[in-house]
């Protein structure tokens, strides 16, 4: 059981560029989060999905994209990456959305 | 809405000495409430959960947590530290009465345990 993994791990990227990050769980889980994380904000949620085929808005949403085609996997794209997206990048899962979340390792993105 | 504040920002302690994350959250129904515990370098881990019965709960690593429903609080506790337990702490609190799942978890900012020798 790997539990909730991340792809990459650490990315730089030029203002403009796009990418995707990747989550894959492999709990069977319903839903699935993308946070970020910055100095002193503590976590913010972006996207968030409750099932395979839907997606819906977070707290800090602007600028990302999602989709979740699989269950197993959450994919957050951003189109035009500003430096204002750099942060560490946090996937989640859980079988009940009123329950324990488990994360994966983080993504850090270091946006020029 | 719910709202959480961890009362310390960085808690500064020395190894073997008590310890206490301070968390107070904004609701008088019921909720459940979480500490998770981040390492250097790593995602978050569940460190205990509240989510009903008894008022003490008991956690990995041989810390505790006591929910009090009168003064809306959930602090986080240890009786003798080690090194190893420097660490960003989260407290975070779910509304059961929520059925949106994109807003029923919040989370605080965190503490940040440094723990010296």
């Amino acid at each position: 059981n790997a539990g909730v993994t991340q792809t990459p791990k650490f990315r730089v990227l030029k203002t403009g560029q796009s990418m995707t990050l990747l989550c894959a769980q492999d709990m069977n889980h319903e839903y699935m989060y993308w946070y970020r994380q910055d100095p002193g904000m503590g976590l913010r949620l972006i996207h968030y999905s409750v099932g395979e085929g839907t997606t819906a808005k977070g707290e800090v949403p602007d600028g990302y994209n999602v989709s979740r085609l699989k269950k197993q996997n959450f994919l957050l794209g951003l189109e035009s990456a500003a430096p204002s997206q750099t942060s560490v990048y946090f996937c989640a899962s859980t079988r009940d959305f009123q329950e324990t979340q488990y994360f994966g390792p983080g993504t850090r993105l270091l946006v020029l | 809405a719910q709202s959480v504040t961890q009362l310390d920002s960085q808690v500064p302690v020395f190894e073997e000495a008590p310890v206490e994350l301070r968390c107070n959250y904004s609701s008088s129904v019921s909720v459940y409430l979480f500490w998770y515990v981040q390492y250097p370098n790593q995602g978050l881990q569940l460190l205990l959960k509240y989510l009903s019965g008894s008022t003490l709960v008991k956690g990995i690593n041989g810390f505790e947590a006591e929910f009090n429903k009168s003064q809306t609080s959930f602090h986080l506790r240890k009786p003798s530290v080690h090194i190893s337990d420097t660490a960003e702490y989260f407290c975070a609190v779910s509304d059961p009465r929520i059925n949106q799942a994109g807003t029923a978890l919040i989370f605080g900012k965190g503490t940040t345990l440094s723990v010296s020798s």
